[in-house]
């Protein structure tokens, strides 16, 4: 397909573990977004990728959160020593504009359970 | 923090209804979209409205923007079913982070 693609779509682990999240944007995307979704909450921004300009991580809550996008394409977010609070939704999103000028297409997520 | 509040959180309504929701955001903006997102998906763009319009349609979507009470609402009309969703609006600034509220949850009982 030739929307946004997110794996896992679930994943439990233990408390203490390290997880990688992967986004596939939509191909020529240079704009590709994380944010984090709590249970009944709206989106709290992470990171933002654009082109091969520096990375915004001003929305990365700790640093157990890290993100990598490599060759302007694929992303991975890592969360490393994962606590209970990390649960929720994490939901990557891609562009073609800045997104004050433009629409951004979201992948279904990586539900990411903690316990 | 989020830039945009959503009103009402919840709205239940019957099908052939008009559903109308709104948000409030604090700062500048540049546009201002809105979101839907089904259970357990995605959010999908619906609609983007720039900071110099004041009204947009889009099929049964209709959206205002008033900048000097920093305010939006979206209206669906004549609802089905198959618009229950959670609705988010989101502002976008000088810079490029799109910020989203938290959401209204419409329910459209057949």
């Amino acid at each position: 397909g030739a929307g946004v693609s997110q794996s896992p779509s679930n994943k439990v682990t233990e408390k203490g573990k390290d997880v990688e999240l992967r986004c596939d944007p939509i191909s020529g995307h240079t704009a590709l977004y994380w944010y984090r979704q709590s249970l009944g909450q709206g989106l709290e921004f992470l990171i933002y990728f654009q082109g091969n300009s520096a990375p915004d991580k001003s929305g990365l809550p700790s640093d157990r959160f890290s993100a990598e996008r490599t060759g302007g394409s694929v992303s991975t977010l890592t969360i490393q020593r994962t606590q209970q609070e990390d649960s929720a939704v994490y939901l990557c999103a891609s562009s073609s504009y800045r997104a004050h000028t433009g629409e951004l297409f979201f992948g279904e997520g990586s539900r990411l359970t903690v316990l | 923090s989020q830039q945009g509040e959503e009103d009402p959180q919840a709205l239940s309504i019957q099908e052939g209804e008009n559903a109308t929701m709104n948000c409030s955001y604090k700062t500048s903006i540049n546009n201002l979209q809105w979101y839907r997102q089904n259970s357990g998906r995605g959010l999908v763009h619906l609609i983007l409205i720039r900071s110099n319009e004041r009204e947009k349609h889009s099929g049964r979507l209709r959206v205002t923007l008033d900048t000097s009470k920093k305010s939006s609402s979206l209206l669906i009309t004549a609802s089905r079913a198959a618009d229950t969703a959670s609705y988010f609006c989101a502002t976008g600034g000088s810079n490029y982070k799109l910020t989203f509220g938290k959401g209204t949850l419409l329910t459209v009982n057949p």
